[in-house]
């Protein structure tokens, strides 16, 4: 089955500490985004990818790195400079021509 | 600075009517533009999407309309169903992909 797979689905961490959520998909798409949603709000470009071994910042993206080594890999690191961490986190992959994304089913960081 | 923009957070509609989902953006450059479905805790479903060159796309119960010289855009949902209850989000893209604040949507039967 083709699609876009984020893991863990929970993951937990104590302040300051780097911690790395991991985004994979087999949608053989160029572009990759991640997202941030804080309760009842939208969503937050953190930072995009259009082709790997590239990459761009979004609206949100100090206290955060990505990487791009592979077309199907798009891992987001929040590291300890990021003020708010808990928030639900998204990936998304779609292919050129700015078409429709496909969206993980997220995952949820608290920082304890 | 937020660059899309959907002002309405809730609207609340009776089964079998119209819903009018609005959006607005500020960014002239976008060129393509989305709307998705979200249920908490899980990722935004597409929709339906609209390409700068048209102003109307339908699919279904589904149209969303564009307005370039006006930056905004709206989905209308004809007739409205209970299952349409959730949160939606119109994007705007322009290489990367910018969501709006959301809207949540009820349908009461």
């Amino acid at each position: 089955d083709g699609g876009i797979t984020q893991s863990p689905k929970y993951l937990f961490r104590k302040e300051g500490q780097n911690v790395t959520l991991s985004c994979e998909q087999n949608l053989n798409h160029d572009a990759m985004y991640w997202y941030r949603q804080d309760p009842g709000q939208g969503l937050r470009l953190i930072y995009y990818s259009q082709i790997v071994n590239d990459f761009q910042k979004g609206d949100i993206a100090e206290g955060y790195s990505v990487s791009r080594e592979k077309k199907e890999s798009f891992p987001l690191t929040v590291t300890s400079a990021q003020k708010n961490p808990t928030a639900f986190y998204l990936c998304a992959s779609s292919s050129p021509g700015r078409t429709e994304a496909f969206f993980g089913q997220g995952t949820r960081l608290t920082v304890v | 600075d937020q660059q899309v923009k959907q002002n309405s957070p809730s609207l609340s509609v009776q089964e079998g009517r119209i819903s009018i989902l609005n959006c607005d953006y500020t960014n002239s450059m976008f060129d393509y533009f989305l709307w998705y479905k979200k249920y908490p805790a899980e990722g935004p479903t597409f929709l339906i999407s609209i390409s700068s060159i048209k102003d109307k796309n339908e699919d279904g119960r589904f149209t969303v309309f564009l307005n370039k010289s006006a930056k905004h855009l709206s989905l209308h949902i004809v007739p409205s169903q209970p299952g349409d209850s959730a949160v939606y989000f119109c994007a705007a893209s322009a290489g990367d992909m910018r969501f709006g604040a959301g809207t949540r949507l009820t349908v009461k039967p």
